[in-house]
């Protein structure tokens, strides 16, 4: 079935580090692919998406591009800073399944100054 | 501004007890999900409903059940609340096709004693 794996954490940087999180998937067909960031105490938001092959998602400084040949949808941002400590969650549409997500493990990401 | 919210933020039960989550979304969406989150495990589908009256089994549907009877509100139960039932619950709501973000209550965090 469906699956989305991510890199475990917790991942711990220093500000204005590099941040990659990685995520692959095992799918059918064409999925939607999702990045949502849970910050302390609140529920989840999107912060990006791509709905094709080789689409580039971007918010807030954050990019991921989705790569069918590697199936990867990897998170990267150039310089993180102390207010992007969040638990960071890799989504997946399910196959023709209108709406709903598949959802890798989380990856807690904290930035120390 | 989008908003979904959910009645209570935290809640502690005593084994046994029926317990209602209540879920309202304001965005006139045709779906609505009910999540648990526990911790190296992500995000898991419990319930998802895509109509006034409708629903569908997620992936942890044991020891659950919902009730929509308004688009605007989805409600879950737990008939007889169990301490494995202790965690995180998410309300999230979308339009109905699969590339749609879902959007997200605060969470609800259960304690079942």
């Amino acid at each position: 079935g469906d699956s989305v794996t991510q890199m475990e954490g917790p991942v711990t940087l220093s500000e204005e580090a590099f941040l990659t999180i990685n995520c692959t998937y095992t799918a059918t067909g064409y999925p939607s692919l999702f990045w949502y960031v849970q910050y302390p105490g609140e529920g989840l938001q999107l912060l990006l998406k791509a709905t094709k092959a080789d689409d580039k998602g971007s918010n807030k400084g954050f990019e991921a591009t989705y790569r069918k040949e590697t199936t990867s949808f990897h998170l990267e941002k150039g310089s993180v800073q102390v207010s992007d400590s969040a638990v960071y969650f890799c989504a997946l549409s399910r196959y023709n399944q209108g709406g709903k997500l598949i959802f890798g493990q989380g990856t807690e990401l904290s930035v120390k100054p | 501004d989008v908003k979904v919210t959910q009645s209570s933020r935290y809640l502690v039960k005593r084994t046994g007890e029926k317990v209602f989550l209540e879920c309202v979304q304001d965005m006139d969406h045709e779906n609505m999900f009910w999540y648990r989150q526990d911790p190296g495990l992500g995000l898991r589908l419990i319930y998802f409903s895509y109509d006034v009256k409708m629903k569908e089994k997620g992936d942890i549907p044991e020891g659950y059940s919902v009730s929509r009877e308004k688009k605007e509100r989805f409600s879950l139960i737990l008939e007889s609340a169990s301490t494995n039932q202790t965690s995180m619950y998410l309300c999230a709501s979308s339009f109905l096709a699969s590339q749609e973000t879902q959007y997200f209550g605060p969470g609800t965090r259960l304690l079942v004693l």
